[in-house]
């Protein structure tokens, strides 16, 4: 079993509903990110997380909200969702402080948006 | 704020063929700096990692990775590629909190 899972492997939808992809983990991780792939601008972090109690923003936040629901999981919702948002959606797990420990990837969520 | 940039976003090499792929980081901080390859249809994976010491770096599949402080770079190198190293390549360097990644660099090798 992989030790990073992300829920819906696929998803298509329509532009104004809302989606939320989920994320988590077995590795007993504190900290967890949700960065989207987009082709020729590599990943993009939106959202982390170091504990429960802690969520920050990344580089490009408009648009997501996150719940870490607890240390093992962490979601991405999207409110209302638009084409733009279309991208491979990665859930990644780290364990060290400071960022320096290595990133743990899930398998991708890839969604499109009608 | 921390950044990354690759120089090349497209490399076609053919088999056998030296590989080198470049990397400049900018951060004033201590920099920790990584290599991770994404292999066709998977989630990327850590080829290798620098965070102090010798400024060699050997990790998975004969790659390695070479830390100079001086020119903020952090260049993957292979002496002979194969076809099995097809795949996109993203550097990365730590922040005080997160980690940034460059925009990556598509590998081709030809058989």
């Amino acid at each position: 079993d992989a030790d990073v899972t992300q829920t819906p492997r696929n998803r298509i939808t329509k532009t104004g509903k809302r989606i939320m992809l989920e994320c988590s983990q077995t590795k007993g991780h504190d900290r967890m990110y949700w960065y989207r792939q987009d082709p020729g601008l590599g990943l993009r972090l939106i959202y982390y997380s170091f504990d429960v109690k802690d969520i920050n923003k990344g580089e490009i936040s408009d648009g997501y909200s996150v719940s870490r629901q607890a240390q093992a999981k962490f979601s991405l919702s999207l409110e209302s969702a638009i084409p733009n948002q279309t991208a491979l959606y990665f859930c990644a797990t780290s364990d060290l402080g400071v960022g320096t420990g290595e990133l743990f990837f899930g398998e991708g969520s890839r969604l499109t948006v009608l | 704020a921390q950044s990354v940039s690759q120089h090349n976003h497209h490399v076609i090499l053919s088999e056998a063929a030296s590989l080198e792929l470049g990397c400049n980081y900018s951060y004033g901080g201590t920099v920790n700096l990584f290599w991770y390859v994404q292999y066709p249809g998977q989630h990327l994976q850590l080829l290798l990692k620098y965070f102090s010491g010798d400024p060699l770096v050997k990790g998975i599949k004969g790659f390695e990775a070479e830390f100079i402080k001086s020119k903020f770079s952090f260049n993957l190198r292979k002496p002979s590629v194969q076809w099995s190293d097809t795949a996109e390549y993203f550097c990365a360097v730590n922040g005080p909190d997160k980690i940034i990644f460059g925009k990556g660099t598509r590998l081709h090798i030809l058989p």
